[in-house]
């Protein structure tokens, strides 16, 4: 089955400083989602890649699907606190549209 | 517009206890499904539904039933509760496939633990 690689498992930064999270698939993806989710609350989407060398922004957030669709990186320019969480990578099941697997997560601390 | 809405928040059950889990979404969605989130272990797919009177497996169904008799609503029971479903339960809801690029809407979880 098709597994998604989160790294770093965790990360501390200063407030200011940049940081990159690593999502890594053992096969090919055909679309890749990522989601912030807060202690105690539900999944927020952020953004959602799909084509090889695809990047999106959002604010200071950048996400990146690399030409070989196997690796995505989420990349955050001056962190601040309201930044911090778990940042999920989500990927289609091969054979199947809908289903979704997921990472396991990278949990973000900003500290001021 | 609520998106997706989740009841309870939190549940305390005993071993051997039945309940359901509610979901309902207003976005007119055809697709739903329920994932747990476990530490360690990320979001793992329970069961899903690509419209009302379908639904399916996911990756973790034992112990969980589903139907989907409206669009609107896709409940998830739990037939005799154990102390391994203690979880925090999400449910979603998409307009369309996750590989051609539809998003999925979760909703804010309900945090289950059994005794």
């Amino acid at each position: 089955s098709q597994e998604l690689e989160q790294s770093p498992q965790s990360l501390i930064v200063q407030e200011g400083k940049n940081l990159t999270i690593n999502c890594t698939s053992s096969k090919t993806l055909y679309g890749l989602y990522w989601y912030k989710q807060k202690y105690g609350e539900g999944l927020i989407f952020l953004m959602m890649l799909q084509k090889g060398g695809e990047e999106k922004s959002h604010e200071k957030i950048t996400a990146k699907l690399d030409e070989k669709k196997q690796q995505s990186s989420l990349h955050i320019t001056a962190s601040q606190p309201s930044h911090a969480g778990i940042y999920l990578c989500g990927a289609p099941l091969r054979g199947s549209n809908y289903k979704l697997t997921f990472g396991k997560g990278t949990l973000l601390t900003v500290n001021p | 517009n609520a998106g997706v809405t989740q009841t309870p928040k939190f549940q305390v059950l005993k071993t051997g206890q039945s309940m359901t889990l509610q979901c309902a979404q207003d976005m007119n969605h055809e697709y739903m499904s329920w994932y747990r989130q476990d530490p360690g272990m990320g979001l793992r797919l329970i069961h899903y539904s690509v419209g009302a009177g379908i639904t399916d497996q996911g990756e973790v169904p034992n112990g969980y039933n589903v139907s989907r008799s409206t669009t609107e609503d896709f409940p998830l029971r739990l037939l005799s509760a154990a102390p391994s479903q203690t979880s925090v339960y999400f449910c979603a809801s998409s307009s369309g496939l996750a590989g051609v690029g539809e998003t999925q809407y979760f909703g804010p979880g309900t945090r289950l633990l059994v005794l």
